[in-house]
């Protein structure tokens, strides 16, 4: 059974351009978080999608949305890209079934942003 | 605000020795406290979770406490190996199962 993928796995954009990271999760799990990692941090939370609705929203501005498809995967978009916005974004997915939120993440997508 | 703290020192033990890893937090009261593990460029990996009613769970070498009074866990990986070498997450989440929030991570160095 395939793990949590990501899309694309390395990229580079320049300030103010456009970024659309993708995600498909385990199947059978319905929801999906987005975390960003900035080198010698922890993952910082983004967003939460079950059932194609945000669930849980971090401390991101609005250049930062997210969707969730009928097939449970995840697209995180960012505008106006923003040198601090260089960071390994992280996907996962978990199956929330009203207990813990144990989650199994993807390998990540790697923007730079010049 | 809702904080978690993790030693941010590297922890470097010898082979065969106790690494003991400490998670502390503030502003929360959580009803899960999960702990995973990260390799250099990859995603986080569950290791263990563990529920604010319980004291202690054991996994193999590995083994968390949770003091809900103290607001910490302990997380101890037995006998440990150079295999083990990585960087250590501890994160927490209330029931609903929505918005898990991480700490910075420990880095952990096993000595061979």
């Amino acid at each position: 059974d395939a793990g949590v993928t990501q899309s694309p796995t390395h990229l580079i954009k320049t300030r103010g351009q456009h970024v659309t990271l993708r995600c498909s999760p385990i199947s059978g799990h319905k929801s999906v978080s987005w975390y960003q990692q900035v080198l010698g941090q922890g993952p910082q939370f983004i967003f939460q999608y079950y059932e194609k609705e945000e669930r849980g929203r971090g401390n991101f501005p609005d250049r930062f949305s997210a969707r969730q498809f009928p097939n449970y995967s995840s697209e995180l978009n960012v505008n106006a890209l923003l040198l601090g916005d260089s960071a390994l974004y992280l996907c996962a997915s978990s199956l929330v079934n009203s207990g813990a939120n144990v989650l199994t993440f993807g390998a990540g997508s790697r923007l730079t942003v010049l | 605000s809702q904080k978690i703290e993790q030693n941010s020192e590297a922890l470097n033990i010898q082979e065969g020795k106790t690494a003991t890893l400490t998670c502390n937090y503030t502003n929360y009261s959580p009803a899960y406290l999960q702990w995973y593990r990260q390799d250099p460029g990859r995603g986080p990996v569950f290791l263990l979770l563990i529920r604010e009613n319980e004291k202690e769970k054991r996994k193999e070498r590995l083994k968390v406490t949770f003091d809900t009074t103290l607001k910490q866990s302990l997380f101890h990986i037995t006998a440990s190996q150079p295999a083990d070498s990585a960087t250590y997450l501890c994160a927490l989440d209330n029931t609903g199962g929505f918005k898990t929030i991480f700490g910075a991570g420990t880095r952990l160095f096993v000595k061979a």
